[in-house]
C-alpha cells in the first residue's frame, strides 16, 4: 500500500528557511496523482500549503505563497517543500499527502507528520 | 477564498448514541468536493468521506456523510470509544483547499 514519510529538520532558526521531503513507497509519483503538504501548529486546526503533480504542476495557498516552494524529484519518488522567512508562527507539525484522484486537494493517505520548531 | 464554518465546536456525547456533524460552506460547491477526516491525539488526520458521502476505504458503515451546496453534515451511529476524536470537513473544489476549524467529539 501507499506509504509517505517526511524528513528533515526539527528544528530551524528565525528567518531561515525550511525543507522537507516527503519520500513515497508503494506507488510511483510518475504514475500520476497530485501530492501535498498541509501543516498544524501545535492544538490548532489544519491549513493547506500546497500541492504538486508528477510533472511539476504546482498549486500555492495565496496566504503562503510569497515563501513557498514545493518541487518533485520522480527519480527518487519524493517531492519537498521549501518554506523560507520563517517566524515563529511556522512552528508547526508538517504532513505530507496523496491527493485524491484527479483532485488536488483531497488527502489519503497522509504521512506520520514531522514537528518543526522555528526558534533561535 | 472559500471559508468552511463546523458546528458545534465540542459535542458531548455518550457510547451508543448518535452525532452530527455540520460544515458549513461560504459558497456553493458545486462538484461536492467536501472531504471529512478524523484525527486523534498525536496521530496524521484520517480520511473518513470524499465527495460528501462516499465512504473511504475500510471506514465503516457507521459512518456517513450528506450535503449538498453549502450545507453538509457527517453523521456517527451508534458511537464507539474510538469514534471519540476531532473532526475536519475540507474542500477541495476550489484553491485554496480550506480546512473547517474542527469539532472535537467528546466522551460525556
Amino acid at each position: 500500500q501507499v506509504q509517505l514519510q517526511e524528513s528533515g529538520p526539527g528544528l530551524v532558526k528565525p528567518s531561515e528557511t525550511l525543507s522537507l521531503t516527503c519520500t513515497v513507497s508503494g506507488y510511483s509519483i510518475s504514475s500520476g496523482y497530485y501530492w501535498g503538504w498541509i501543516r498544524q501548529p501545535p492544538g490548532k486546526g489544519l491549513e493547506w500549503i500546497g500541492s504538486i503533480s508528477h510533472s511539476a504542476n504546482t498549486y500555492y495557498n495565496p496566504s503562503l505563497k510569497s515563501r513557498v516552494t514545493i518541487s518533485v524529484d520522480p527519480s527518487m519518488n519524493q517531492f519537498s517543500l521549501q518554506l523560507s522567512s520563517l517566524t515563529a508562527a511556522d512552528t508547526a507539525v508538517y504532513f505530507c499527502a496523496r491527493a485524491l484522484l484527479g483532485t488536488r486537494g483531497g488527502f489519503d493517505p497522509w504521512g506520520q507528520g514531522t514537528l518543526v520548531t522555528v526558534s533561535s | 477564498e472559500i471559508v468552511l464554518t463546523q458546528s458545534p465546536g465540542t459535542l458531548s456525547l455518550s457510547p451508543g448514541e448518535s452525532a452530527a456533524l455540520s460544515c458549513r460552506a461560504s459558497q456553493s460547491l458545486s462538484t461536492k468536493y467536501l472531504a471529512w477526516y478524523q484525527q486523534k491525539p498525536g496521530q496524521a488526520p484520517r480520511l473518513l468521506i470524499y465527495s460528501a458521502s462516499s465512504r473511504a476505504t475500510g471506514v465503516p458503515d457507521r459512518f456517513s456523510g450528506s450535503g449538498s451546496g453549502t450545507d453538509f453534515t457527517l453523521t456517527v451511529t451508534r458511537l464507539e470509544p474510538e469514534d471519540f476524536a476531532v473532526y475536519y470537513c475540507q474542500q477541495y473544489f476550489s484553491s485554496p483547499y480550506n480546512f473547517g476549524q474542527g469539532t472535537k467529539l467528546e466522551i460525556k
